[in-house]
């Protein structure tokens, strides 16, 4: 593919509710991480896949939140019972391989009203 | 927690003039990277520098990385109105080749 894409581009959905996004890395990457922005900060790390496991999850705030990568290419990041403190951008990115440079989608922009 | 922390928070220039922005960082690395965010959805890619390694170029981009003293320098030469964006820094935690983010610089270049 010719970049990292993402989906939905904008999500609002009600306090309690469960909500997935979704990531479509660069065909052949073999890492793939999960970040979250707040406004006026820099992407805070979640979760990093190595193939199809999740290598590094120490990022993820609490069990809320959970993600997925079952044959090592699209993954979906999983947030039960979405509070409005969960409200920011969702990025991902993809690597060749751990180390490389990363390359990043536009994100979704999740609002938790 | 972040590992690194660019300086200044802001930057206003003239168009032409070079920018400066630097990254500190606390523990050993892998690798540094720098990338480019506009209106605060997708960072770009612009360098990645690797602890063996000194200086990187890429067109108007200088990128410095001096181990001793845990920090790095993007300089951004003959700057252009489109080069307004906020600059951030990458750092992978020693052995993690997980990079971290600082809270980036906010450059504006001024027609």
């Amino acid at each position: 593919g010719a970049g990292v894409s993402q989906t939905p581009s904008n999500k609002v959905t009600e306090k309690g509710k469960y909500v997935e996004l979704r990531c479509d890395p660069i065909s052949g990457h073999t890492a793939l991480y999960w970040y979250r922005q707040s406004l006026g900060q820099g992407p805070e790390f979640l979760i990093y896949f190595q193939g199809t496991g999740a290598a590094d999850d120490s990022g993820l705030p609490n069990d809320r939140f959970f993600a997925v990568r079952p044959e090592g290419s699209v993954s979906t990041l999983k947030i039960q019972r979405t509070e409005r403190g969960d409200s920011a951008v969702y990025l991902c990115a993809s690597s060749l391989y751990r180390g490389h440079e990363q390359y990043f989608g536009p994100g979704t922009r999740l609002t938790v009203t | 927690s972040q590992q690194g922390e660019e300086d200044p928070q802001a930057l206003s220039i003239q168009e032409g003039e070079n920018a400066t922005m630097n990254c500190s960082y606390k523990t050993s690395i892998n690798n540094l990277q720098w990338y480019r965010q506009n209106s605060g959805r997708g960072l770009v890619h612009l360098i990645l520098i690797r602890s063996n390694e000194r200086e990187k170029h890429s067109g108007r981009l200088r990128v410095t990385l001096d181990t001793s003293k845990k920090s790095s320098s993007l300089l951004i030469t003959a700057s252009r109105a489109a080069d307004t964006a906020s600059y951030f820094c990458a750092t992978d935690l020693g052995g993690s080749y997980i990079p971290t983010f600082g809270r980036g610089t906010s450059l504006i270049v001024h027609p």
